[in-house]
């Protein structure tokens, strides 16, 4: 069964700062990884999606990286600022019928 | 496109009663899935539908029943309702190339159950 741990739990930091977010997971037969941007109350939203055949996914500030054989893909966050604040999920597809499997998260606070 | 739509945003029911959380996507997408998301929990899978026709159970489906008649719609039907189906309900579809698209997601159904 796959498991997907995201540690810390939560993370302060202060404005301007390059942050890195990690994700491990334990069977390493995965289809993807994503990582989604959860705001207080609301749905999830996709950030980056890195096929298995893949090592790394950028979009803007966001760079996503995705160790197979070692069971880790990282998120990292250049300059941060406060409208980054949220929670930031990843998520493995593995098995039959493509099912996601989430970690907990982690609650980014980014302090002005 | 409105993308995947939910109804209601929020409900609060009495032990023992039924209801239906809808779902609905405009993308054509094959695959459809219900979520439900606890604190400390993370999200867990509920059910999934690989097309119209075909659904199947995922981590925690007990209490929960889903049919999918046509590509658009996935509802999640509350059979009996208790407490510990008190959440934040997340549908989400996706195309089915082996896994391959992004996963897109309604915005949440806030269940409470008295």
């Amino acid at each position: 069964k796959q498991e997907v741990t995201q540690i810390p739990a939560a993370l302060s930091v202060p404005e301007g700062e390059n942050l890195v977010l990690n994700c491990s997971f334990t069977d390493s037969a995965i289809y993807n990884l994503q990582w989604f941007r959860q705001d207080p109350g609301k749905g999830l939203t996709s950030l980056l999606l890195i096929q298995s055949s893949q090592r790394e996914q950028t979009s803007g500030r966001l760079n996503a990286s995705l160790d197979k054989s070692s069971g880790r893909s990282t998120l990292y966050i250049a300059a941060s600022q406060p409208g980054d604040s949220a929670t930031y999920l990843c998520a493995c597809v593995s098995g039959a019928n493509s099912k996601l499997t989430f970690g907990k998260g982690i609650t980014l606070s980014v302090r002005p | 496109n409105a993308g995947v739509t939910q109804t209601p945003k929020f409900q609060v029911l009495k032990t023992g009663q039924s209801m239906t959380l809808q779902c609905a996507q405009d993308m054509n997408h094959e695959y459809m899935s219900w979520y439900r998301q606890d604190p400390g929990m993370g999200l867990r899978l509920i059910h999934y539908s690989v097309g119209a026709g075909i659904t199947d159970q995922g981590e925690v489906p007990n209490g929960y029943n889903v049919s999918r008649s046509t590509t658009e719609d996935f509802p999640l039907r509350l059979l009996s309702a208790a407490p510990s189906q008190t959440s934040v309900y997340f549908c989400a579809s996706s195309t089915l190339a082996g896994g391959t698209d992004t996963q897109y997601f309604g915005p949440g159904t806030r269940l409470t159950v008295l």
